[in-house]
């Protein structure tokens, strides 16, 4: 069984521009969620979706958004990118929204320049 | 405010003696508890997990150990491997509402096991 995909794997970009990036769950997964990791802060719950429907966010800036398809695939959004924004990017996903165990994906390293 | 914390960055075990990593929680209203693994390069692992009903749960060389009253969990790992060194995440969770709920991790613990 496939595990949890994300694309792409590295990107770098600027200031201001934007980014999306994907996730792509376990088959028959519905809920994903997104994490965000520095060395810092640890990693910091971004938002859950389920069967197309965010149903939990993080205390992140309204510049971070996502959605999820009928697929159950997700993307995230990041707009106006700040040198603050560069950390890893890691997709989870569950069977059902309220499961404890997450299937972590590989994650998406940003650098903002 | 971190709700979840491990205040250790780093701890050092030698080969076959016993790595204690400790989490220390502030929201009582977190009802399951987990730790992950994460090695460089990828994604956290699900090690093992803990209901707030109990307070032990056991796979393998892994145990988990709960004290609610002292709102501290710990994990156990006996006998230790080289190939247990990794960093280790605690996390939280409570019903956020609606069935939904979010994870809440500490920062890490990086356990290195010296052969």
């Amino acid at each position: 069984k496939a595990g949890v995909t994300q694309t792409p794997r590295y990107l770098i970009k600027t200031r201001g521009q934007q980014v999306t990036l994907s996730c792509s769950p376990i088959s028959g997964h519905r809920s994903v969620s997104w994490y965000q990791q520095t060395p810092g802060q640890g990693l910091q719950f971004l938002f859950e979706y389920f069967s197309e429907t965010q149903r939990n966010k993080g205390n992140f800036p309204g510049r971070f958004s996502g959605r999820q398809f009928s697929n159950s695939r997700s993307e995230m959004n990041v707009s106006t990118l700040e040198l603050g924004d560069s950390a890893l990017y890691l997709c989870a996903s569950s069977l059902r929204s309220g499961a404890g165990e997450l299937f972590f994906g590989e994650g998406s390293r940003l650098t903002v320049l | 405010d971190q709700q979840v914390k491990q205040n250790s960055p780093s701890l050092s075990v030698q080969e076959g003696r016993i790595s204690i990593l400790n989490c220390d929680y502030t929201n009582s209203m977190f009802d399951y508890f987990l730790w992950y693994k994460k090695y460089p390069a990828e994604g956290p692992t699900f090690l093992i997990s803990i209901s707030s009903i109990k307070d032990k749960n056991e796979d393998g060389r892994f145990t988990v150990f709960l004290n609610k009253s002292a709102k501290h969990l710990s994990l156990h790992i006996v006998p230790s491997q080289p190939g247990d060194s990794a960093v280790y995440f605690c996390a939280a969770s409570v019903n956020s509402g609606a069935g939904s709920y979010q994870l809440t991790f500490g920062k890490g613990t990086k356990l290195s096991v010296i052969p």
